[in-house]
């Protein structure tokens, strides 16, 4: 069946590091690619998205390129702030209908 | 205000009480989803609706059950709770346009002793 599997937390950084969290998947067909940012005591909210293969999606200064040969959707960020202290998940789509597949979830804390 | 609303925040109860968990919205979306998360394992899916007539099992059903009393509520029942369903639990909706982006609510913090 579909699987996203991401890198274990947490990531500790400092601030104005660089942030990698690595995402990779198994699905059948050509599924759409997103991430999720949830905040401490928050829901999650949609960070970025990628629908087919080369695609880039970014916002908030965070990007993520849609890698097919590789199966990988990973999110980047240059230069990390102590407000993307979050859990970071990745999630894929293969059901027209709207189901997400979430992977375990990515802690990162960012310190001043 | 918010346009996803859950009730209640956070909630002890005793093994085999019954609970129920309450999800509104404001959004106008026919589709709308029941999540558990808990750590190491990311978010699963328990029920959905795709409108207050079609209800789906998800991927973790067992144990609970849901009603869809209108287009804007969606409610999760536990029959009869056990330690082992202590979680987070998420509602979300989406609405036809973009049935990929996922609104979620604030969550509901169920303790089971």
């Amino acid at each position: 069946g579909d699987s996203v599997t991401q890198m274990e937390g947490p990531v500790t950084l400092s601030e104005e590091a660089f942030l990698t969290i690595n995402c990779t998947y198994t699905a059948t067909g050509y599924p759409s690619l997103f991430w999720y940012v949830q905040y401490p005591g928050e829901g999650l909210q949609l960070l970025l998205k990628a629908t087919k293969a080369d695609d880039k999606g970014s916002n908030k200064g965070f990007e993520a390129t849609y890698r097919k040969e590789t199966t990988s959707f990973h999110l980047e960020k240059g230069s990390v702030q102590v407000s993307d202290s979050a859990v970071y998940f990745c999630a894929l789509l293969t059901d027209s209908w709207g189901k997400l597949q979430f992977g375990a979830g990515t802690q990162v804390v960012v310190t001043p | 205000d918010a346009d996803v609303t859950q009730t209640p925040r956070n909630r002890i109860t005793k093994t085999g009480k019954r609970i129920m968990l309450e999800c509104s919205q404001t959004k106008g979306h026919d589709r709308m989803y029941w999540y558990r998360q808990d750590p190491g394992l990311g978010l699963r899916l328990i029920y959905y609706s795709f409108d207050v007539k079609d209800i789906n099992k998800g991927e973790i059903s067992d144990g609970y059950s849901v009603s869809r009393q209108a287009q804007a509520k969606f409610s999760l029942s536990l029959e009869s709770a056990i330690p082992n369903q202590t979680a987070l639990y998420f509602c979300a909706t989406s609405g036809p346009g973009a049935p990929n982006e996922q609104y979620f609510g604030p969550g509901t913090r169920l303790t089971v002793t």
